[in-house]
């Protein structure tokens, strides 16, 4: 396929644990995103790379959220000490021009 | 702050009717993004929009922008229930990548 895809689709954690989720960027997409949406809204800007630099992390709730795309392609955003209010949908895009942005299938993660 | 508004929230209509969902934001922007979401699906992309006086339209959608009210518009003509989903308008605020959503318009189309 050629679309964003995501994987686990769906991942249930007991508080307290890690997880990590993780995104296949369209080939040759140089930009990626993390967006969290959570119930009846609309998704929110977490973190931004190019390539491997991640560039803008500003929307990152805490210190216990991490991502990381260490050769420009895949990345894994990590959870540490999961809390209830991380559950979520997490939503992976990536674009080539900085134009079209194409959004993966996403990652439900509730924590219990 | 940067903001995206859009109104109504909640839009239930009947077929074969017109109507218009609007998309306020707070800062200056280069482009402004329309996306549909299915329940349980991921977002779908329907228009770019980048400059100003902009208008696309793709079957019964139709989509403008005003860069000088802020304001973006996605009107619905006809309306058919396959375009029942939410729909969200976004905006990339002043040259950033990132882009920032507003809360969604839930359409319901009913026969």
């Amino acid at each position: 396929g050629a679309g964003v895809s995501q994987s686990p689709r769906y991942k249930v954690a007991k508080r307290g644990q890690d997880v990590a989720l993780r995104c296949d960027p369209i080939s040759g997409h140089v930009s990626l995103f993390w967006y969290q949406q959570a119930l009846g809204q609309g998704p929110e800007f977490l973190t931004y790379f190019q390539n491997e630099a991640q560039l803008d992390k500003s929307g990152l709730p805490s210190d216990r959220f991490f991502a990381e795309r260490p050769e420009g392609s895949v990345s894994t955003l990590k959870i540490q000490r999961t809390q209830q209010e991380d559950s979520a949908v997490y939503l992976c895009a990536s674009s080539s021009q900085g134009l079209e942005m194409y959004f993966g299938p996403g990652t439900r993660l509730t924590v219990t | 702050e940067l903001k995206v508004e859009q109104n109504p929230l909640f839009l239930s209509m009947q077929e074969g009717k017109n109507y218009t969902i609007y998309c306020n934001y707070s800062t200056t922007s280069d482009r402004l993004y329309w996306y549909r979401q299915d329940p349980g699906k991921s977002l779908e992309s329907l228009f770019v929009l980048l400059s100003n006086g902009a208008v696309k339209q793709e079957g019964r959608l139709m989509a403008s922008l005003d860069t000088k009210a802020r304001l973006s518009t996605l009107h619905i003509t006809a309306a058919v229930h396959d375009l029942s989903a939410t729909y969200f308008c976004a905006h990339s605020p002043g040259g950033a990548q990132k882009l920032v959503f507003g809360q969604g318009t839930r359409l319901t189309i009913n026969p």
